[in-house]
């Protein structure tokens, strides 16, 4: 199975770019990564994945280097409400009729906001 | 369309007792997976259920079961409650396992005197 690692925490400059760098150098060429949230002990909120091409949405960018053994996550323009412990995770593409695959979560990166 | 709701909120239990947890997925979604969440051990994987069978497993003890219903609503049970079992229980769906993106309920957090 593959392993995440994160910083375990950033500070980031209210309105600058926010960068969390994920580590996943044992990544299968099938496997995606993802990134969730989490603020205060709610539940993980989804922000994007990626298989090996860059993406980006309304709420982040993810960059994904070329031998996917590293991906970054950009939040453009940090606000307070970003504030929040983020995980980078591997999901095994698996199928249904598989055996079992555990699904590992990084450690987190906790982001601080600064005003 | 509701979200991923998980029942009850809060639970305070005993040693030696058991608990039963709710989850109801997103409408449509079939894939529910279970996670455990402790400040020391933070968010871990326990199983993941898709059309009513189990298809992973994290590393728990047997006294942490789950089952899935055909309507996907999933239920996990633990038994023999131990203090280490006091944890914030996250419930995730997809639409099919693996592949697909999850979204979480608020969870249940559960507390074991």
């Amino acid at each position: 199975d593959a392993k995440t690692t994160q910083p375990p925490s950033m500070d980031c400059a209210e309105g600058r770019a926010a960068n969390l760098p994920c580590n996943h150098s044992t990544i299968s060429g099938n496997e995606y990564v993802y990134w969730y949230r989490q603020i205060h002990s709610q539940g993980p909120q989804y922000i994007i994945h990626g298989l090996k091409n860059n993406e980006t949405n309304e709420m982040a960018s993810l960059i994904i280097t070329e031998d996917r053994k590293s991906s970054t996550l950009i939040l453009p323009h940090a606000t307070l409400r970003d504030t929040a412990v983020y995980y980078c995770i591997v999901r095994p593409s698996g199928s249904p009729s598989g055996g079992y695959q555990k699904v590992t979560f990084g450690i987190g990166t906790k982001l601080q906001v600064i005003p | 369309k509701a979200g991923v709701t998980q029942t009850p909120r809060y639970l305070i239990k005993t040693r030696g007792q058991q608990v039963t947890l709710s989850c109801s997925p997103i409408s449509g979604h079939r894939s529910v997976s279970w996670y455990q969440q402790t400040p020391g051990q933070g968010l871990q994987f326990l199983f993941e259920y898709f059309s009513e069978t189990q298809r992973n497993k994290g590393n728990f003890p047997g006294r942490f079961s789950g089952r899935q219903f055909s309507n996907s609503r999933s239920e996990m049970n633990v038994s023999t409650l131990e203090l280490g079992d006091s944890a914030l229980y996250l419930c995730a769906s997809s639409l099919v396992p693996s592949k697909e993106t999850q979204y979480f309920g608020p969870g249940t957090r559960l507390l074991v005197l």
